[in-house]
């Protein structure tokens, strides 16, 4: 069975850093390339980060480009987005979602986890 | 950046009846169009990919259509379990691959 797990969410305070985990299980992780998607509690969706599969090419959303890091460990089966000078409006669920590549839908997400940036 | 614009914002529509969503781009991205559908309190869950095509495990009710900059979703003889909200992203060039805001379809 297809798993993807987010973990590492939380309260923080504004300016903090956080780093969220994504294990994956039931695939072969290193086959894939995965997205970052958060959603603000009840409003849309927001892709955030997308990672290739061996980690080649990464890309940011521009309102994450330069506080947010994306990285992945083939070896691990786990995706990690280390969140740093944390604001506000970055107060979300984030999901961690597969993709075959770039040009590829987003076919399977985890449940997501929730971060909190307040003081 | 690539303006999804989704309408209506809400769709209210009877059981068994078929509702129609619409998806614009504010410029072409081929068909390389998905909608999703998420219900209160889970993940979305991918229904189309490639404008058109039904993902695993997708009831046949569930139809898409459009290439470049509209796209339609139609939901055929409506389920109580249809009623979600349902969101269409393009996956085109490059990233960021942008969210339309979502449409809320209702029982009327």
């Amino acid at each position: 069975e297809v798993q993807l797990v987010e973990s590492g969410g939380g309260v923080i305070r504004p300016g903090g850093s956080l780093r969220l985990s994504c294990s994956a299980s039931g695939f072969t992780f290193e086959n894939y390339g995965f997205s970052w998607v958060r959603q603000t509690p009840g409003k849309g969706l927001e892709w955030v980060s997308g990672i290739n599969w061996n980690g080649a090419s990464i890309r940011y959303a521009d309102s994450v480009k330069g506080r947010f890091t994306l990285s992945r460990d083939n070896a691990k089966n786990s995706l990690y987005l280390q969140m740093d000078s944390l604001r506000a409006e970055d107060t979300a669920f984030y999901y961690c979602a597969r993709q075959e590549e770039w040009l590829f839908p987003l076919e399977f997400w985890g449940q997501g986890i929730l971060v909190t940036v307040s003081s | 950046e690539i303006v999804m614009t989704q309408s209506p914002a809400t769709l209210s529509v009877s059981p068994g009846e078929t509702a129609t969503l619409s998806c614009r781009a504010s410029q072409g991205v081929s068909s390389r169009l998905a909608w999703y559908q998420q219900k209160p309190g889970q993940a979305p869950r991918l229904l189309i990919y490639g404008a058109s095509t039904r993902a695993t495990g997708i009831p046949a009710r569930f139809s898409g259509s459009g290439s470049g900059t509209d796209f339609t979703l139609t939901i055929s003889s409506l389920q109580s379990e249809d009623f979600a909200v349902y969101y269409c992203q393009h996956y085109n060039n490059w990233p960021p691959y942008s969210f339309g805001q979502g449409t809320k379809l209702e029982i009327k």
